[in-house]
């Protein structure tokens, strides 16, 4: 079975800091990677997502993530954080293999940022 | 964002009573899925329907019943819940093509159940 581990429960940082949250899953196969966002009083969205090809990905908003194979890892950032990324940010795993099947997700990190 | 709705957003039930969570998907995508977002615990996949076919079930109890009548709407449906049940019900939506090809779900609001 596959897991997703996120070890930064709360963040807290200030404007214009640089944000890195970590995840690392366990699978052995192929996988595809994913981060959502939850902000405050909305619904999980998309923030950026990993198939295949260029393991940088550019998400909305600024974000970023790197995956690292060999680490296992799918590590989020952000140059330069703004209030507004206040939020509750998910990893996600989907094995591959087409179709639907559900996602794995970490526990989640709870990000605030102070003005 | 009114590519997934769910209704209603806040539920409030006793032990005994029988009621039902409504998802609705406006994107024409063809998979649906229920998970459990419970306090300090990572959300938990419940069912996945694939053209409206039930192909996983995650070791939910029976008191939780999905119904999936159509590719647009999925229902969960309640009944003798207990108080750890309590938690936000998320219904998802991805496009399911055929083949080996990965899929983004797409999240609605959530209902808020309170069991008491």
């Amino acid at each position: 079975a596959q897991s997703v581990s996120q070890h930064n429960h709360h963040v807290i940082l200030s404007e214009a800091a640089s944000l890195e949250l970590g995840c690392n899953y366990s699978y052995g196969g192929t996988v595809n990677l994913f981060w959502y966002v939850q902000y405050p009083g909305q619904h999980l969205q998309l923030l950026l997502k990993y198939f295949s090809g260029d393991p940088l990905v550019k998400g909305i908003k600024g974000f970023e993530a790197e995956f690292i194979k060999s680490k296992f890892s799918f590590n989020l950032r952000k140059p330069s954080v703004q209030w507004s990324d206040t939020a509750e940010y998910f990893c996600a795993v989907l094995s591959a293999g087409g179709g639907a099947d559900g996602l794995t997700f970490g526990k989640g990190t709870h990000l605030i940022i102070q003005p | 964002e009114t590519g997934v709705t769910q209704t209603p957003r806040h539920l409030v039930m006793g032990m005994t009573n029988k009621k039902s969570l409504k998802c609705e998907q406006h994107l024409g995508h063809n998979a649906m899925y229920w998970y459990k977002q419970s306090a300090k615990k990572p959300l938990e996949l419940m069912f996945v329907y694939n053209f409206k076919e039930q192909t996983e079930n995650n070791s939910v109890p029976s008191r939780f019943s999905p119904e999936c009548p159509n590719s647009s709407h999925l229902f969960l449906h309640l009944h003798t819940l207990q108080p750890e049940d309590s938690a936000l019900y998320l219904c998802a939506s991805s496009l399911s093509l055929a083949g080996a090809l990965p899929d983004t779900q797409y999240f609605g609001p959530g209902t808020r159940l309170t069991v008491l």
